[in-house]
């Protein structure tokens, strides 16, 4: 069963769209965290949080936003979606309980921006 | 600048101790080494982490030399389902991000 989440799976939408890709946790973890991966490429941090009310800009400049507002959700927005911003979103959070702050990952989104 | 190399890609024969090897010349004493696979394009998984003893669980066991340079992620009885992108991760003990890098693919064949 999985304890992160992750939606929608999979998203088609048009250029100029505003999008939020949803993520929510159970474990109670405060360290929460986006990648963007594009097929066959490593993993780029581009946000993380480690608890409410703060977010930090990760390694990869990104476009999109995040917001921490409670522990369990940490959504991502894209206020305008172009094609460049095509690929997919993972999710991941961590805590004490998970092999001295291991990631626990969704199976995140995968966006295509026509 | 890289913390750690791993080889790019590896095959192992089905059944048999897949051993992934990771070069980490310049981990620092603060500093975990943290192991991860991706099978397909799911989310990565976590495997097992050490800092300075060997370590083992239900997945795998991880070797971390005695001068810490370098690690060895072992699959005792590797399956068709371990074909995955490991990872060979360092994250100091006050830094939480993680930083993937390419990894080594693993090919296990029948």
């Amino acid at each position: 069963e999985a304890d992160i989440y992750q939606t929608p799976r999979y998203l088609v939408i048009g250029t100029g769209k505003k999008i939020t890709l949803e993520c929510s946790q159970t474990m109670g973890h405060d360290k929460m965290y986006w990648y963007q991966q594009d097929p066959g490429m490593e993993l780029h941090l581009i946000h993380y949080s480690y608890g409410v009310n703060s977010t930090e800009k990760g390694d990869l400049s990104s476009e999109s936003t995040v917001s921490r507002i409670r522990t369990e959700h940490f959504p991502l927005t894209l206020e305008s979606a172009r094609p460049s911003h095509t690929s997919q979103y993972l999710c991941a959070s961590s805590g004490k309980s998970t092999g001295n702050y291991g990631y626990t990952f969704g199976s995140g989104t995968r966006l295509t921006v026509v | 600048d890289a913390k750690t190399t791993q080889p790019p890609s590896m095959d192992c024969a089905e059944g048999r101790a897949a051993n992934l090897p990771c070069n980490h010349s310049t981990i620092s004493g603060n500093e975990y080494v943290y192991w991860y696979r991706q099978i397909h394009s799911q989310g990565p998984q976590y495997i097992i982490h050490g800092l300075k003893n060997n370590e083992t669980n239900e997945m795998a066991s991880l070797i971390i030399t005695e001068d810490r340079k370098s690690s060895t992620l072992i699959l005792p009885h590797a399956t068709l389902r371990d074909t995955a992108v490991y990872y060979c991760i360092v994250r100091p003990r006050d830094d939480y991000k993680l930083s993937f890098g390419a990894g080594t693919t693993v090919t296990v064949r029948a």
